[in-house]
């Protein structure tokens, strides 16, 4: 994954919409992903993870798809809150690595 | 609430200075993970330690260092500091020392170097 820079993609959609951030990485051997909410000022906080054996995975409003052919992860959130309003970012981890790579935020503003 | 505690919130102190970030991990983990969060760099993973012990290094410098006592808690010093070394500072959590598992960060700690 890159680096979260201090210019970060910005997606903005109206309430009740549906949300989809996107996230590159770039180890093939990466076999474990998580996607993260981090609110100003706060520690970034879990919301799905999934591993390499799947291609998709629901949570509650949100779903990750992992397309692993093109080293591509999704997070898609439905009826999109003004509180789902923060920077997202996913992280990966190669198999058997203890380090993590954490992907490009994507800063989502939900307006009302 | 993660569950995660770091101490103190906000830490400013002069360059060439010296650090101390604390940080109690949830009940029960026994893994503690290290995170530099800057604007140009974004969340870097600092250091890993799993039941007292060093399990995994990434872009630490030499002028940092980590442990992790038997309680489990960690703290992480920051030495000889530099207007870069400004950030916010995580700390976070999980059950084992793998990777793979999910991890819970704390609130941070916002380091100003002036």
């Amino acid at each position: 994954g890159e680096s979260v820079g201090l210019h970060l993609p910005t997606l903005s959609v109206q309430e009740g919409d549906n949300s989809i951030i996107n996230c590159a990485y770039s180890n093939s051997a990466s076999d474990y992903f998580i996607w993260y909410k981090q609110e100003s000022g706060k520690g970034p906080q879990f919301i799905i993870d999934i591993r390499s054996n799947m291609d998709k995975r629901q949570g509650q409003r949100v779903t990750v798809l992992l397309n692993k052919t093109v080293k591509h992860l999704s997070l898609q959130i439905a009826a999109t809150q003004p509180g789902d309003s923060a920077v997202y970012f996913c992280a990966d981890w190669k198999g058997g690595s203890y380090i993590p790579t954490f992907g490009r935020g994507t800063s989502l503003i939900v307006h009302p | 609430d993660s569950g995660v505690t770091q101490t103190p919130k906000h830490l400013i102190t002069a360059t060439g200075q010296r650090v101390t970030l604390r940080c109690s991990p949830r009940s029960g983990d026994l893994s503690v993970y290290w995170y530099q969060q800057s604007l140009d760099q974004g969340l870097q993973f600092l250091i890993q330690y799993y039941n007292g012990e060093e399990r995994a290094k990434g872009n630490i410098l030499e002028r940092f260092s980590a442990q992790q006592f038997p309680d489990l808690h960690s703290e992480l010093n920051l030495s000889s500091l530099e207007l870069g070394d400004s950030a916010l500072y995580f700390c976070a959590s999980s059950p084992t020392g793998q990777g793979g598992y999910e991890q819970y960060f704390g609130p941070g700690t916002r380091l100003t170097v002036t």
